[in-house]
């Protein structure tokens, strides 16, 4: 079955400093993967999807991911964290017709 | 504006009482779906639909129930068979068949049970 891990529940970086979320994925196929934010008390955005192609996708707010087959991992990236970033991130892998969500991780942005 | 509106925001309702949570999209997406999201458990899929007239169970179905009879709306209902229904929930739309996935979130409907 097709299931995302992510392995931090929280994660708190200093503001400026660099971030990366990990997320790792079992799916047979080649996957559709994605990493969407949330503010609280309010629906998804989408920051980047992975469909083939280049294995470092770019998305908004400057964050970047990096697709590794070999690790069957997909973690997020940003080089320098600013404090409305604080919110919580999920990692999700396209399977078949639907979207296979991670548990989350909370990034706290301390100043 | 177009997206996917959700209503109500805010909803309160006591043991044993059916509740029904709004989903509407002006996104022409064939597609739509709820999802279940509780602190630490990421997103659950309750339904999803992938044209009008026909939807599917996902993973946790059991205690909801759902109807597909315009492409617009897709409203979930929460039976007094479910039971733990207090949770925050969301409703997406997208584009139908394989592969696809980039969904458009609503900004959900938290349901409190007294």
């Amino acid at each position: 079955a097709q299931s995302v891990t992510q392995p931090d529940i929280h994660i708190t970086v200093s503001e400026g400093a660099s971030l990366e979320l990990r997320c790792n994925y079992s799916y047979g196929a080649t996957p559709y993967l994605f990493w969407y934010v949330q503010s609280p008390g309010q629906g998804l955005q989408l920051l980047l999807k992975y469909f083939s192609g280049d294995t470092l996708v770019q998305g908004i707010k400057g964050f970047e991911a990096e697709f590794k087959r070999s690790q069957s991992s997909f973690n997020l990236r940003k080089p320098s964290v600013h404090w409305s970033d604080a919110a919580e991130y999920f990692c999700a892998v396209g399977a078949g017709n639907k979207l296979v969500f991670g548990a989350g991780t909370i990034l706290r942005v301390k100043s | 504006d177009g997206g996917i509106t959700q209503s109500p925001k805010y909803l309160f309702r006591k043991e044993g009482q059916n509740v029904t949570l709004s989903c509407e999209q002006n996104l022409n997406h064939d597609a739509m779906y709820w999802y279940r999201q509780d602190p630490g458990q990421g997103l659950r899929l309750i339904y999803y639909s992938q044209i009008v007239n026909d939807f599917q169970k996902g993973d946790i179905a059991e205690g909801y129930s759902v109807s597909r009879e315009k492409k617009e709306s897709f409203p979930l209902t929460v039976t007094s068979a479910q039971k733990n229904p207090t949770a925050f929930y969301l409703c997406a739309g997208g584009l139908a068949g394989e592969g696809t996935g980039e969904l458009f979130f609503g900004e959900g409907s938290r349901l409190t049970v007294l």
